[in-house]
């Protein structure tokens, strides 16, 4: 079945720390990969996306992530966070050109603490 | 634009109610979806259309209904609520199928 995976579910940095969440899909011909992230009590905002072309993708806030083919893998990176990114994101992949359907990852709370 | 609109906000039932989750979007967008998200387990789709009079179902359609009649609303139905449906649902749409979707702002329901 078709599915993505969130290999964390809460990730704790300190102010200014690197960080990266983690996020691995089933294995497909084609993939379409997304990052959303969601504020307390807010809906969902993209964050950067993954159609084709370069694999190194950068989004908003400072964001970026990484598509990797062989290991299936589409990781979130932010090389100096700040408090307001305390938020959760999902990773999020359509195996389809088609229909829009979306299969979202259990989420990661990134927890930033001063 | 008002983007995604979903009302109610908040509604709790009694288990066996029915009732309907509204979702609008004023951006001409032919893709609509709707998710729940439980803690611990992200978003799963309920049900998505990719235009009007079509729609078809995602990961747990069990328990929901939709319909598409126009481009701009996309209900949600629960046709016996049960405790299994509290949850936060979402709607969201897109102008194409790998296009950004726009979530609206949520529904919090609890089924008693």
């Amino acid at each position: 079945a078709q599915s993505v995976t969130q290999l964390d579910s809460q990730v704790p940095v300190f102010e200014e720390a690197p960080v990266e969440l983690r996020c691995n899909y089933s294995s497909s011909v084609s993939v379409y990969l997304f990052w959303y992230v969601q504020y307390p009590n807010q809906g969902l905002q993209l964050l950067l996306k993954y159609l084709s072309g370069s694999t190194l993708v950068k989004g908003i806030n400072g964001f970026e992530a990484e598509f990797n083919k062989s290991q299936t893998s589409f990781h979130l990176r932010k090389p100096s966070v700040h408090i307001s990114d305390t938020a959760e994101y999902f990773c999020a992949v359509t195996f389809s050109s088609n229909t829009g359907k979306l299969i979202f990852g259990q989420g990661t709370t990134l927890q930033v603490k001063p | 634009n008002a983007g995604v609109t979903q009302t109610p906000k908040f509604q709790v039932l009694k288990t066996g109610q029915s009732m309907t989750l509204q979702c609008a979007q004023d951006m001409n967008h032919e893709y609509m979806s709707w998710y729940r998200q439980d803690p611990g387990m992200g978003l799963r789709l309920i049900h998505y259309s990719v235009g009007a009079g079509i729609t078809d179902q995602g990961e747990v359609p069990n328990g929901y209904n939709v319909s598409r009649s126009t481009t701009e609303d996309f209900p949600l139905r629960l046709l016996s609520a049960a405790p299994s449906q509290t949850s936060v649902y979402f709607c969201a749409s897109s102008f194409g199928p790998v296009d950004e979707q726009f979530f609206g702002p949520g529904t919090r329901l609890t089924v008693l």
